[in-house]
């Protein structure tokens, strides 16, 4: 079965750059989660939608950070403009369910901004 | 200022030997708790959950124990395999029931 797919796996920008990550989760799944994770601050939660639907972004660090998601197969985390500091990997997740269900991750996009 | 990043637990164990992997959790009403295993390179893979009513649950080779007087929640693999080399990390749902937050993980080193 098809997990989360995550592209690209490598992104190298200069800073003040656009990025755009980009996340398919596993079909069926209604729920969807972007994190991001660094030495400094482990694995944290940015944002999650619900049936397609932003529920929570209080871990979006600031307005340079947007996420979408216009369909229940695609979602996009973008950086406008970026900034050395958003160097990480990060992940995106999905499940079935909400609460005391699983969440599987992807095998995540790592961003190093120059 | 210097930047200092996680400091990651290191347990390092003989092939063969059962592995014991602790995690202290902060909030007394998380009601769920999940063990991931993340290889390097990839993201965090599913083990094992438990939920606040049990105290233990068992899958293939690993056991999850809850400690909720305590706030403790441990992982024990039996048998560990080279392949069982990872970094575990435990996370507790929180934030009404649909937020995960994670612990800084214990990488696990396993010796031949």
């Amino acid at each position: 079965d098809a997990g989360v797919i995550q592209s690209p796996r490598h992104e190298v920008t200069e800073m003040g750059q656009e990025v755009t990550l980009r996340c398919k989760p596993i079909s069926g799944h209604d729920y969807l989660f972007w994190y991001r994770q660094t030495m400094m601050r482990g694995l944290e939660l940015l944002i999650y939608f619900n049936n397609n639907v932003p529920i929570d972004d209080s871990g979006m660090p600031e307005d340079r950070f947007s996420a979408k998601m216009p369909n229940a197969s695609f979602s996009t985390l973008k950086i406008q403009p970026s900034e050395p500091r958003d160097s990480a990997v990060y992940f995106c997740a999905s499940s079935l369910g909400a609460g005391r269900q699983p969440q599987h991750f992807g095998d995540g996009t790592r961003l190093s901004i120059l | 200022g210097e930047s200092v990043g996680l400091h990651l637990p290191t347990l390092s164990v003989q092939e063969g030997d059962n592995s014991i992997i602790n995690c202290a959790y902060s909030n007394s009403a998380s009601d769920y708790f999940i063990w991931y295993k993340q290889e390097s390179g990839k993201g965090p893979q599913f083990i094992i959950d438990i939920r606040s009513n049990m105290d233990k649950r068992q899958g293939q080779r690993v056991t999850v124990l809850l400690n909720k007087t305590v706030k403790h929640l441990s992982l024990q693999i039996a048998a560990t395999q080279p392949g069982d080399s990872a970094v575990y990390f435990c996370a507790e749902l929180t934030g009404g029931g649909n937020k995960l937050t994670f612990g800084t993980g214990t990488q696990l080193k396993v010796e031949l």
